[in-house]
């Protein structure tokens, strides 16, 4: 079965840019979506197809994708971006819907 | 606006059946497939399970084929599903979440219900 790989914790003083990494075989070719969640509170959708963010999303934050690695940026960190951070893919060798293990961001 | 909201989470002890419901308003329902996520106490999420726009197409994770039944009901707005034969490996808040529509797959889940959470124990 397909595997997404993040990195447990990312740290990062407010106001710099924040980098989250997604791991998987050949993920530049499939759709990548990543998702925000903050504690007690439903996930919500920041960034779908790679690098498109839904209206209320603020710029600061960016995807890019491309042979193995996708990557979630946040361009100046603020207070209110900690949380708990996923991203997900369809596996269409197994029609499933695969997520990362979650990357908690922690701002310093 | 479009919403999810899900119910029928509580206690449970192992072995024995629940039933999840997912109400939809604010879209076209019977054009979308939907999705349950679960998240247990401290963990990641877990894709559960989908069903197609029409009903026609149901995909489960391997750790719950065979004992959850997810369906829909399109003149009420309703999905389901039907967890039997609970372990307490189940606990978690399960998340309803709209998918894509008609047979797009590679879509993103938006929106999300707030969750039902469901206890398995004795």
């Amino acid at each position: 079965s397909y595997v997404l790989t993040q990195p447990p914790s990312v740290s990062v003083a407010p106001g710099k840019p924040a980098m989250i990494t997604c791991g998987g075989n050949n993920i530049g070719s499939k759709s990548v979506h990543w998702y925000q969640q903050k504690p007690g509170q439903a996930p919500v959708l920041v960034i779908y197809y790679d690098d498109e963010r839904p209206s209320g999303i603020p710029e600061r934050f960016s995807g890019s994708s491309s042979g193995n690695t996708a990557t979630l940026t946040i361009s100046r960190v603020e207070a209110g971006d900690e949380a708990d951070y996923y991203c997900q893919v369809w596996d269409s060798s197994s029609d499933h819907w695969v997520f990362g293990g979650g990357t908690k961001l922690t701002v310093l | 606006q479009e919403q999810l909201v899900e119910s029928g989470g509580g206690v449970v002890q192992p072995g024995r059946s629940l039933r999840l419901s997912c109400a939809a308003s604010g879209f076209t329902f019977s054009r979308y497939a939907l999705h349950w996520v679960r998240q247990a106490p401290g963990k990641g999420l877990e894709w559960v399970a989908r069903i197609s726009y029409d009903g026609s197409k149901k995909y489960y994770t391997d750790s719950v084929r065979g004992r959850f039944t997810i369906s829909r009901d399109d003149s009420k707005e309703m999905m389901y599903v039907q967890m039997s034969s609970l372990r307490p490996e189940d606990t978690a808040i399960y998340y309803c979440a709209r998918g894509g529509s008609l047979g797009a797959a590679a879509v993103p889940l938006d929106p999300w219900g707030q969750g039902t959470l469901v206890t398995v124990s004795s």
